[in-house]
């Protein structure tokens, strides 16, 4: 099956340091999110990227589908910022609607 | 527009018991998917409903079922549960097919003792 690897599994910051997470899969996807998962469980949509760039507000994201990984850069982090950050990806050729996800990076950002 | 909710927030059974699991997806969202996400781990794939029909299934065991309503919402059943079973159980809404957004729900946290 496919494999999704994201890096550096743990990342602990300075409050306002900037830091670029990464996601590499192992076969073309037509479906890639970034979540953004809180102490509660919670997976909240940060971006949904297949290909190119987007940016909301201090966090900004690309997928170059041709090389197959996607980055997902965080500026100033904030405490708040904290938590595990997972990316995603469907549309795999002969697996359905499966989507695969990532072992996640856990991003710490300290005061 | 109403988000994806689950029902109960947590569970504890012992092994061998049944469970049912309650998801109701987002409005103008036809299609839910399960998945389960143990301690430390990304979220893996139960399966996926679309219009009542079982639509795609990962690599868990039949003791896992679903059901989906005309109203689109969604239980997950699993029968005879194991320690392992023990998890956070994420439902997720999206329009069909591959190429749509997946929204989550707060997920069920279930303890097997």
């Amino acid at each position: 099956g496919i494999q999704v690897e994201q890096s550096p599994p743990d990342l602990i910051l300075q409050e306002g340091a900037n830091s670029t997470l990464r996601c590499n899969f192992s076969d073309s996807v037509n479906n890639l999110q970034w979540f953004h998962q809180n102490p509660w469980g919670q997976l909240i949509n940060l971006f949904y990227i297949p290909s190119g760039t987007k940016q909301n507000g201090r966090l900004s994201a690309t997928t170059v589908a041709t090389e197959r990984y996607s980055l997902l850069y965080i500026s100033s982090s904030q405490t708040t910022d904290s938590g595990v950050y997972f990316c995603a990806v469907g549309g795999i050729r002969n697996t359905g609607n499966q989507f695969y996800f990532g072992t996640g990076t856990s991003l710490t950002v300290i005061p | 527009e109403t988000g994806v909710t689950q029902s109960p927030t947590h569970l504890i059974k012992t092994r061998g018991q049944q469970v049912t699991l309650r998801c109701s997806s987002q409005s103008g969202h036809n299609t839910v998917s399960w998945y389960q996400q143990a301690l430390g781990q990304g979220p893996q794939f139960i399966f996926q409903y679309y219009r009542e029909e079982e639509n795609g299934r990962g690599n868990f065991p039949p003791r896992f079922s679903g059901l989906q309503f005309p109203n689109y919402s969604s239980e997950l059943n699993v029968n005879a549960l194991e320690l392992d079973d023990s998890a956070l159980y994420l439902c997720a809404s999206s329009g069909r097919g591959s190429k749509n957004t997946q929204y989550f729900g707060p997920g069920t946290r279930l303890t097997v003792l």
